[in-house]
Order: C-alpha cells, then sequence, then structure tokens
C-alpha cells in the first residue's frame, strides 16, 4: 500500500477553517484519497474521498493537488465536535470491494473553545 | 438506519483466559472486517469476509485467534487463550460489496483489558 504522510497534530480555533494536510508522493494512478476521522471513544468515521478532482460534501471538502502527491481534508468551520483523529488513507480501486483500508497514525485535531 | 453493532463495550479478563467478541454489521452489507487498534496508534485489519468467505486472514495470529461469520451476517471474534498483549480495542466494520470505494461503517469497538 503506498504510505500517507500527515503533521502528528494541529490546533485550531472553534468557528474557524481547517486545513489538514495529507502528503502521498508514491500515489499510483489508480489510488483513491479516502479521509476517515474517530472520534474519542468512538470507531472510525468515513468523511470523504476523491482521485483527482477536488470534492465538497456536507462534512467537509477535500483539496487535491494537480500531481496528486497531497492534498488536503478542509474543515470550513471548526467545531468542539470536529476534535478528532483525522486519516488520511489511499485505497487502490483496482481491488475489490473488500479491500483494506490501511491506517497511519493520523492527525490529532484540538479545536480550541 | 442502524449501524454497526458489537458487544461487549468492555471486557477485563485475565491472561490465559478466553474472550470473544460479537459483531452484527449494517443489513445488506457483505463485507465485514475486523480491525485491533492499540492504544496511540490507527486500527489494523486482523481478518476480512466476503459473506461468509474469510478473503484476507494474513493478519490475523492463527494460534490464538479465531473468527466466523455464519451466513454470512453476524461475525464472532475468540482470542484463546488471551495474553497481555492482546490488550486493545476491537472493531468491527462493514461495507457494500460491490463497490470499491464504498466507505467502511465502523462499530464503537470492545475495549478489552487482559490482566
Amino acid at each position: 500500500d503506498a504510505k500517507t504522510t500527515q503533521p502528528n497534530s494541529m490546533e485550531s480555533n472553534e468557528e474557524e477553517p481547517v486545513h489538514l494536510p495529507c502528503n502521498h508522493s508514491t500515489i499510483s494512478g489508480t489510488d483513491y484519497i479516502h479521509w476517515y476521522r474517530q472520534l474519542p471513544s468512538q470507531g472510525p468515521e468515513y468523511v470523504i474521498h476523491g482521485l483527482t478532482s477536488n470534492v465538497n460534501n456536507r462534512m467537509a471538502s477535500l483539496a487535491i493537488a494537480e500531481d496528486r502527491k497531497s492534498s488536503t481534508l478542509i474543515l470550513h468551520r471548526a467545531t468542539l465536535r470536529d476534535a478528532a483523529v483525522y486519516y488520511c488513507i489511499l485505497r487502490d480501486v483496482r481491488e475489490t470491494s473488500g479491500s483494506r483500508l490501511t491506517f497511519g497514525e493520523g492527525t490529532q485535531l484540538t479545536v480550541n473553545p | 438506519e442502524a449501524g454497526v453493532v458489537q458487544s461487549p463495550r468492555y471486557k477485563i479478563i485475565e491472561k490465559k483466559q478466553p474472550v470473544a467478541f460479537w459483531c452484527n454489521p449494517i443489513s445488506g452489507h457483505n463485507t465485514l472486517y475486523w480491525y485491533r487498534q492499540n492504544l496511540g496508534q490507527g486500527p489494523e485489519l486482523l481478518i476480512r469476509y466476503e459473506n461468509e468467505e474469510a478473503v484476507d486472514d494474513s493478519q490475523l495470529p492463527k494460534d490464538r485467534f479465531s473468527a466466523e461469520r455464519l451466513k454470512g451476517v453476524d461475525s464472532t471474534l475468540k482470542i484463546q487463550p488471551a495474553e497481555l498483549g492482546d490488550s486493545a480495542v476491537y472493531l468491527c466494520a462493514s461495507s457494500l460489496w460491490w463497490s470499491s470505494n464504498s466507505p467502511l461503517h465502523f462499530g464503537n469497538g470492545t475495549r478489552l483489558t487482559v490482566t
């Protein structure tokens, strides 16, 4: 599996935007970029995924660099409930739907009131 | 829709004792996963099922761990005998089988403490 690199931790203030970076310099053409987050004492939760184009959903936006070697998860207005560990994961589209998700250590996001 | 249900939520046992975890996936999800998460780390896959068939169990320590998914719905993960190093959170997840980008839906896990 291609690897991703994320900062160990980041801080933000409530109601401000948050940009969570992820580097994946060895990404292949068939790798989708997935983001999950894990709130305290809960299982991981799907956030968003994309291939080449920027993506938006109700939770967040995903900005993907033109060369696809990096991406940024954008939370437009952080709330205290967004405090979590955020995981950036590459998933090969050639594999079956059951392809494994390989988690790294993620970025611990702290949101200050 | 109801999410992935796991039980028990917490389990404390002495080493060398057996333990079992149960998972009920989201209705209609053919693919089921068991992950283990050590403190401060991301989850690691133990085993993946497509319906009732274990299609990826390369990370499962087969000397003491076993899993089953009878009838392709609920699943049980067992450890016998448990060791101190097995203390972790055991997470179950499910997804629709037909899409390679189908998101995984996780339960809240079972926190195992082996003393």
